[in-house]
């Protein structure tokens, strides 16, 4: 299986900061990752995928990068609605699919 | 709009079994892939199983095969999720999810909750 490692576990920051979230495979994925947001008690909210390409209506302030191993999610400028707690994910391939631990993201 | 809500989870004992219904409306069911993903209390998500638009093709987490079947009725615009033999550790939230391309997962239902317990 394909073991997706995400850091920080969690991370303290303010309105307005920068903030990047790694994600590691264990083996090379392309560029086959996804990045989710999830708020309590709500289903995750699909923002990225292939590795960099932003979903439809997700604002601008989030972007993707990286391919093989390593991947990197930022937000260029947090804001309120930003905490949350988000997941990278691999579809390289079905055999499984597999999510990060989660980094939780929260107010400093 | 696209819409999937989950139904059919519970309190059940060890060693019984249940059936999840996953309703969609606001899309063409048929010509999506489908899947099941689970987050246990206080815990990360983890994929289940994904079925594919005819339901041909069905793909699970090693862990699971054999004792959870993922199916579809695409004449009823559902998705299912028969799970046997449940044991404590399958307490989670199940999400349906509606797959983009090969393997991501862009409309989620609300979840439905499942515990086993005696």
């Amino acid at each position: 299986d394909i073991q997706m490692t995400q850091s920080p576990s969690t991370l303290s920051a303010s309105i307005g900061d920068r903030v990047t979230i790694t994600c590691r495979a264990s083996q090379n994925i392309y560029s086959w990752l996804a990045w989710y947001q999830q708020k309590p008690g709500k289903a995750p909210k699909f923002l990225i995928y292939k590795a960099s390409s932003l979903e439809s209506g997700v604002p601008s302030r989030f972007s993707g990068s990286g391919s093989g191993t390593e991947f990197t999610l930022t937000i260029s400028s947090l804001q309120p609605d930003d905490f949350a707690t988000y997941y990278c994910q691999q579809y390289n391939s079905y055999s499984p699919i597999t999510f990060g631990q989660g980094t939780r993201l929260e107010i400093k | 709009q696209v819409q999937l809500e989950e139904s059919g989870g519970g309190l059940v004992k060890p060693g019984e079994s249940l059936r999840l219904s996953c309703a969609a409306s606001g899309f063409t069911f048929s010509e999506y892939y489908m899947t099941w993903i689970r987050q246990a209390p206080g815990k990360g998500l983890e994929w289940v199983s994904s079925i594919s638009t005819a339901g041909t093709t069905i793909y699970y987490v090693d862990s699971l095969k054999g004792r959870f079947t993922n199916s579809r009725d695409n004449a009823k615009n559902s998705l299912y999720l028969q799970m046997n033999s449940l044991r404590a550790d399958d307490t989670a939230v199940y999400y349906c999810a509606r797959g983009r391309g090969m393997g991501t997962f862009d409309k989620w239902g609300q979840g439905t909750p499942v515990t086993v317990s005696s």
